[in-house]
């Protein structure tokens, strides 16, 4: 049974650009959760989502930030014209049931650096 | 805002030593949980506490949930190197759908 799976692991994008993360959480798992890690920090809730729905993106940036997670397929965070302070680990965890009800299981990051 | 703050922000101790590292907030949380995380990878889960005053023992390490459900303590007793890692605590509240995550505690331990 894999684990939640991210990807791509690094990422170099100029200024400008944009930028897609991939998750695809564990088997079984409808609940998707994003963070963000800044270097030699904790991490920062983003995003929680279930199948086709945005359940709270209180912790998404207002501009250039989406993320989605349809019926079929890995859930995607969305970068538009990143800046450099973009620059972080993007952590995705799923979980089997909802938030307060089981444990999160994290994959290993997607590490955006934005020249 | 709930925050976690967590004390110490880093630590480099010798083989052999215990030391505790503390989880604070001013908020109530339904439930907290404590991740390592090395370098490189996602944290992974060691424990989670849900009753005010529980005390969870895993191995080496020691976990108590305070009375008020407000902090936490992680004990590790007679430290190896392979317990370095980032420590980070992890609290949810009722009604809410994000995990709020501490500052984190970096842990050295040299042989």
């Amino acid at each position: 049974n894999a684990g939640v799976m991210q990807n791509p692991r690094h990422l170099v994008r100029r200024r400008g650009q944009e930028a897609r993360l991939r998750c695809s959480p564990m088997k079984g798992h409808s609940h998707v959760y994003w963070y963000r890690q800044l270097p030699e920090e904790g991490l920062k809730f983003m995003v929680y989502l279930q199948k086709e729905n945005i359940i709270d993106e209180s912790g998404m940036p207002k501009e250039r930030f989406s993320a989605e997670f349809p019926k079929e397929g890995p859930s995607i965070l969305r970068i538009q014209q990143v800046v450099r302070g973009d620059s972080a680990a993007y952590f995705c965890a799923s979980s089997l049931g909802p938030p307060n009800t089981g444990e999160l299981f994290f994959g290993e990051g997607s590490r955006l650096t934005v020249l | 805002t709930q925050l976690l703050e967590q004390s110490p922000q880093f630590l480099s101790i010798q083989e052999g030593e215990n030391l505790t590292v503390y989880c604070n907030s001013s908020s109530v949380f339904s439930s907290l949980q404590w991740y390592r995380q090395e370098p490189g990878e996602g944290p992974v889960l060691l424990v989670t506490v849900v009753t005010g005053g529980e005390v969870k023992k895993l191995k080496r390490l020691t976990f108590q949930f305070g009375d008020a459900r407000k902090d936490s303590s992680l004990h590790i007793t007679a430290a190896q190197p392979g317990d370095t890692g980032l420590y980070l605590c992890a609290g949810d509240n009722a009604g809410t759908y994000k995990y709020i995550f501490g500052t984190g505690t970096r842990l050295k331990v040299l042989a």
